[in-house]
């Protein structure tokens, strides 16, 4: 049980073009998701949090118009990146909560390319 | 806000030795630890978790440390094997069901 998956795996774009990822639970319902950014080498930052049926709560500096994020139900969240450039190349990973404790589990993450 | 901060940034132990990693967070208000493991081009894995009202918790090799007075929680593993490198996190939040505010990691080499 707890399992988080994320397609695509691996996506690479050309500038200025948009990408969606998608998070999804596949086993457990999650009134709430995370996205997360993890540059090489680097911890995870918190990109946004998502929630079902509301807008997304975002984390200072980061743009929402260019991180779009829509959490249509409760087993599936996406996050947009528009108009992507060559420094939003980075692994984008999302997790989710598992009622009642909550305990956050994360999907593979998704390797951005950016050209 | 809540600052994690984590130590040793890498760790070197042979096979069978014991490893620990250590993290401290700013926020009093912080009651959910997990760690989480990170093996290269994948997504953490919780491998184990505390919550305040704990001072200890144990999982076969695996164990956590937690001291709320100090503001500090380890991580032990214990019989390392090879299999256990990788790269560690540890993460604080108010509560389980909130976003997490993670350590900057530990690079774990266990060699054979």
């Amino acid at each position: 049980g707890a399992v988080v998956s994320q397609h695509p795996s691996r996506v690479i774009c050309k500038s200025g073009t948009s990408v969606k990822i998608e998070c999804r639970s596949l086993d457990f319902q999650a009134t709430t998701m995370f996205w997360y950014r993890q540059f090489p080498k680097q911890s995870l930052m918190l990109m946004a949090t998502s929630n079902e049926g509301s807008k997304a709560t975002y984390e200072q500096g980061v743009e929402k118009d260019k991180f779009l994020i829509n959490h249509a139900s409760l087993t599936l969240s996406t996050l947009t990146v528009t108009s992507a450039h060559p420094e939003d190349s980075s692994f984008y990973i999302c997790s989710a909560g598992v009622d009642p404790e909550e305990t956050q589990y994360f999907g593979p993450g998704t390797r951005l390319l950016v050209l | 806000g809540e600052n994690v901060e984590q130590h040793p940034s890498t760790l070197s132990v042979q096979e069978g030795d014991s490893a620990v990693i250590k993290c401290t967070y700013s926020d009093s208000a912080s009651n959910y630890f997990p760690w989480y493991k990170q093996e290269l081009g994948k997504g953490p894995q919780l491998i184990i978790d505390i919550r305040s009202n704990v001072g200890e918790k144990k999982d076969q090799r695996i164990a956590v440390t937690l001291n709320k007075t100090a503001k500090h929680f380890s991580l032990h593993i214990t019989e390392t094997q090879p299999e256990d490198s990788a790269v560690y996190f540890c993460a604080a939040s108010p509560n389980s069901g909130y976003a997490l505010n993670f350590g900057k990691g530990t690079s774990l080499l266990v060699t054979p």
